[in-house]
C-alpha cells in the first residue's frame, strides 16, 4: 500500500536558519504530494501541494519539488521565524480506481524554532 | 474553503461506555474522514465516506463504527470504549474538485478512562 516517510522527528532551529524536512513516499502511479501545517489547537490545514513531476509547490517561503524519481517532496525554508513552530505532515493521495480521496500521512515532524 | 465543525470538543468517558463524534461540514464536500492522531503515529485513517448514507473502513476500523446521515454529517462511534482510544480525533472533508485537498476540523480530544 501507499506510504510516507518523514525522517526527521523532530527539528530545532533558530530564527533565519535554514530548513529542511525529508518526505519520502512509497505509491504507484502519480500521486498527488502534500504539505500540511499544525499548529497548536488546531486541525491540520494546507501548506501546498503538487501533482506532477518537478512540478515546485510554495506557500509562505516554504517550498518542495515533487521529484518522481527519488520518490521525494522534501521541504524547504531559507530563513525560518518563531512563528513557523508547528507540526508539519507530508502526505499523499492516490487513486486506484474510484476517487477515494483519502490521504496518507508521514507521521509528521515536529519544528521549534528559538529567537 | 470548506468549513468543519466537530462536536463535542473534549469529551471524558468511561470503560465500555458509548461515545459519539460529531462532524458538520457546510461546502458540499462529497467525501468525509475520520482520523485519528497519536504521538509517533501522526494522523491514521478510521472511516470515510463517499456521499450520504455511504462508509468505508479505512486503515485502523476495528472498534469504530460510522454513519453518514446526509452529506453534510459524518460520525464516528465507539460502542464499547477503551483506554486505547484515548486519543485525538479530526475530521476531514474533500473531494475531485478541491483537488482532493482535506479540509480538517479542529479536533475532538477524548479520553477514556
Amino acid at each position: 500500500g501507499d506510504s510516507v516517510t518523514q525522517t526527521e522527528g523532530q527539528v530545532a532551529l533558530s530564527e533565519e536558519d535554514f530548513l529542511t524536512i525529508h518526505c519520502n513516499y512509497s505509491a504507484s502511479g502519480y500521486p498527488t504530494l502534500f504539505w500540511y501545517v499544525q499548529y497548536p489547537g488546531e486541525g491540520p490545514q494546507l501548506l501546498f501541494r503538487a501533482s506532477r513531476d518537478k512540478e515546485k509547490g510554495s506557500s509562505r517561503g516554504f517550498e518542495a519539488t515533487y521529484d518522481k524519481g527519488t520518490t521525494s517532496f522534501h521541504l524547504r525554508k531559507a530563513s525560518v521565524q518563531e512563528s513557523d513552530s508547528a507540526v508539519y505532515y507530508c502526505a499523499l493521495s492516490g487513486y486506484t480506481g474510484a476517487n477515494t480521496g483519502k490521504l496518507t500521512f508521514g507521521h509528521g515532524t515536529i519544528l521549534r524554532v528559538h529567537p | 474553503e470548506a468549513a468543519v465543525t466537530q462536536s463535542p470538543r473534549n469529551k471524558v468517558a468511561v470503560t465500555g461506555g458509548k461515545v459519539t463524534l460529531s462532524c458538520n461540514q457546510t461546502n458540499n464536500h462529497n467525501n468525509m474522514y475520520w482520523y485519528r492522531q497519536d504521538t509517533g503515529h501522526g494522523l491514521r485513517l478510521i472511516h470515510y465516506s463517499y456521499g450520504a448514507g455511504s462508509t468505508e473502513k479505512g486503515d485502523i476500523p476495528d472498534g469504530y463504527k460510522a454513519s453518514r446521515p446526509s452529506q453534510e454529517n459524518f460520525s464516528l462511534i465507539l460502542e464499547l470504549a477503551t483506554p486505547s482510544q484515548t486519543s485525538v480525533y479530526f475530521c476531514a472533508a474533500g473531494d475531485r474538485d478541491s483537488g482532493n485537498t482535506l479540509y480538517f476540523g479542529e479536533g475532538s480530544r477524548l479520553i477514556v478512562v
